[in-house]
């Protein structure tokens, strides 16, 4: 079970904005562990999207963009296009776990 | 290109063993940690070991803890991945993952494992 929650499914239509929340603990994103997000196409494998809670690696387009407030992280992907359609993954350390830990994914649909 | 290559999988018996590898090039392998993380059918990433850049730290996911054995040999540029005591749980598409700063840069394509008797 992950210590990261993300809601299942998020929707909009091209053009539109959408949020994607990604809910932690103390343990992690709240003891200050940068977040990272990853998209994954469908039978793909997942590319890093956001690293260090706000950046965005070469040749990922300006659409996408990373925050951090408390315990909590969330990507905006504003002007959908229908590439997007993928799940999305955070990412981050978690101290008492020792370890990596994923989100439980979410789902874009692009109507 | 930077570039990491999965092998090694297939279909085991509950029990059995089976070593992955991951090969790397583009990039100097011997300066980067390096994870495991697999994605069992239709569900969520799963993060199951890293090892330093040297080799001389290891962690584990407490599912695969005892179980699992990371390694790597820098004068291959390869990484390894030596699964004992496999488990149907255990079934997965596996992935290698090249570390920048605890985030994933690179990723392979992966290569399957399939637990079942």
């Amino acid at each position: 079970q992950s210590v990261l929650t993300q809601s299942p499914s998020v929707s909009g239509a091209p053009g539109q904005r959408v949020t994607i929340s990604c809910t932690g603990s103390s343990s992690n994103i709240g003891a200050g562990y940068d977040v990272h997000w990853y998209q994954q196409l469908p039978r793909t494998a997942p590319k890093l999207l956001i690293n260090a809670n706000i950046n965005r690696p070469s040749g990922v387009p300006d659409r996408f963009s990373g925050s951090k407030s408390g315990t909590s992280a969330s990507l905006a992907i504003t002007g959908l296009q229908a590439e997007d359609e993928a799940d999305y993954y955070c990412q981050s350390y978690d101290s008492s776990l020792s370890g990596y830990v994923f989100g439980t994914g979410t789902k874009v649909t692009v109507l | 290109q930077v570039q990491l290559v999965e092998s090694g999988g297939g279909v085991v018996q509950p029990g059995r063993s089976l070593r992955l590898s991951c090969a790397a090039s583009g990039f100097t392998f011997s300066s980067y940690a390096i994870h495991w993380v697999r994605q069992a059918p239709g569900k969520g990433l799963e993060w199951v070991a890293i090892i330093s850049h040297d080799g001389s730290n290891k962690y584990y996911a407490d599912s695969v803890k005892g179980r699992f054995t990371i390694s790597r040999d820098n004068s291959k540029n390869t990484l390894y991945l030596q699964m004992n005591s496999l488990r149907a749980e255990d079934t997965a598409v596996y992935y290698c993952a090249k570390d920048r700063d605890t985030a994933m840069d690179v990723w392979g394509q992966g290569t399957t494992v399939t637990v079942s008797s």
